[in-house]
């Protein structure tokens, strides 16, 4: 089946320091990706939808400087989370969707990126 | 904006008993899809089951089974003879059909199930 590999799994980094997430379809092209963030013991929240080779489509509330998205290729999109500050932890999880198969399709996820900034 | 609502933060069950977690969800659309998602300790989410609005035929896939409600909107998830594995939390999550899948997914707030031997 279809597979989305994310990494790195867990990063810790310093105050004001940038860190980049990546996001990859290993099987198939994607050219949708989906960026979510899941605070401890909350539900998932859709920050942005990635677009390959055009812009990303931010949801209300998401800094799009803050978090930058890339998607440069049909199997890889990247999230780079910028000038980090402690409130930015959290859990971020992408996901995409095989275009190829029936439109019903369920997304795969990764598995997801432990962010710690200090 | 769709929304998904699950009332149940947290259930408890015996092992191999039933088991029905909630969801609710307010839609204007028509043609939409409903998921049940399991997220155990290690984050990675799961798909449970899936279900398009254009079927009137509950979904099912082994001990699990869906009762959807298109006039009610709801979408609850039945686990029959629960077992030990089962114990995780459970997003319910609806997807839009238009755009040919390039919406993402709006998930409800989960229900931590525990299963208790």
């Amino acid at each position: 089946g279809a597979v989305v590999s994310q990494h790195p799994s867990r990063v810790i980094c310093k105050s004001g320091t940038s860190v980049k997430i990546e996001c990859r379809s290993l099987d198939f092209q994607a050219t949708t990706m989906f960026w979510y963030r899941q605070f401890p013991k909350k539900s998932l929240m859709l920050m942005a939808t990635s677009n390959e080779g055009s812009k990303a489509t931010y949801e209300q509330g998401v800094e799009k400087d803050k978090f930058l998205i890339n998607h440069a290729s049909l199997t890889l999109s990247t999230l780079t989370v910028t000038s980090a500050h402690p409130e930015d932890s959290s859990f971020y999880i992408c996901s995409a969707r095989d275009p190829a198969r029936q439109r019903n399709s369920p997304l795969h996820f990764g598995n997801g990126t432990r962010l710690t900034v200090t | 904006a769709q929304t998904v609502t699950q009332s149940q933060p947290e259930m408890s069950v015996q092992e191999a008993e039933t088991v029905t977690l909630s969801c609710t969800y307010d839609t204007s659309e028509s043609d939409y899809y409903l998921f049940w998602y399991k997220q155990p300790p290690s984050r990675q989410m799961i798909l449970v089951i899936r279900q398009e609005a254009y079927k009137q035929q509950n979904a099912t896939e082994n001990r699990f089974s869906v009762n959807f409600q298109k006039a009610a909107k709801s979408f609850s998830l039945k686990i029959s003879d629960s077992q030990l594995g089962d114990a995780a939390m459970y997003f319910c999550a609806y997807r839009s059909a238009r755009g040919g899948g390039a919406d993402g997914l709006t998930f409800g707030k989960g229900t931590h199930l525990i299963i208790q031997p």
